[in-house]
């Protein structure tokens, strides 16, 4: 079965730039959006964005100033930059695939393990 | 942006009971783009319920979700001991945009 695993540093100085890599495994990243969302310690879930294998994105306007998002379908993976990093930015990161059939959204179905990056000088 | 809201905060109960969890929206919803979550501590979260009220694969059928508009259930029907858990509510918007509930955690009364 498809699985996913998110990989990157786990500490990141502030004002830099954290980097994530989600590689898809045992099946295919195209015709899949592809979402990354993460969640503080304690907290609940945010949602970053996502990218399609078409290279579109969308992404929380709360974030869009900082985020970039990118595919690579011959390695089955895609990434997750995010720009001057604070500690509010501290948090498990997950990555995520979205099946969707023309308009009909499947949920969020298959979830990497999460990697934590902690932002720390 | 829509805001969604869970209540309770915080559901205690024992093993066998019904637990019925709510999510509502700010704005008006498509049931087709609301689903529910179990987190687990250490655990990603696992997709329950799509579509308001389709059970994801392999998902037991005491789990069941109902509502529409802004007002949506997620109803768990004899608690059983791995369904200690916190439940998230996710919906996606017209801007393309995801966002989820700040969760119910069901714990053991």
């Amino acid at each position: 079965q498809v699985q996913l695993q998110e990989s990157g540093p786990g500490l990141v100085k502030p004002s830099e730039t954290l980097s994530l890599t989600c590689t898809v495994s045992g099946g295919s990243i195209s015709s899949y959006y592809w979402s990354w969302i993460r969640q503080p310690a304690g907290k609940g879930l945010e949602w970053i964005g996502r990218i399609y294998t078409s290279g579109s994105t969308n992404y929380n306007p709360s974030l869009k100033s900082r985020v970039t998002m990118s595919v690579d379908t011959s390695k089955n993976q895609f990434s997750l930059k995010l720009s001057s990093v604070t500690a509010a930015d501290t948090a498990v990161y997950y990555c995520a695939r979205e099946p969707w059939v023309i308009t009909t959204f499947y949920g969020m179905d298959v979830w990497g393990q999460g990697t934590t990056v902690t932002v720390s000088s | 942006e829509i805001v969604l809201t869970q209540s309770p905060g915080t559901l205690s109960l024992s093993p066998g009971e019904r637990a019925t969890l709510s999510c509502r929206a700010s704005q008006s919803v498509s049931s087709s783009y609301l689903a529910w979550y179990q987190q687990k501590p250490g655990q990603a979260p696992r997709l329950l319920i799509y579509g308001a009220s389709s059970r994801a694969t392999g998902i037991p059928d005491r789990f069941s979700g109902s509502g529409s508009g802004t007002d949506f259930t997620l109803t768990i029907s004899r608690l059983e001991p791995e369904d200690f858990a916190v439940y998230y509510c996710q919906q996606y918007g017209s801007s393309s945009i995801f966002t989820f509930g700040p969760g119910t955690k069901v714990d053991i009364k």
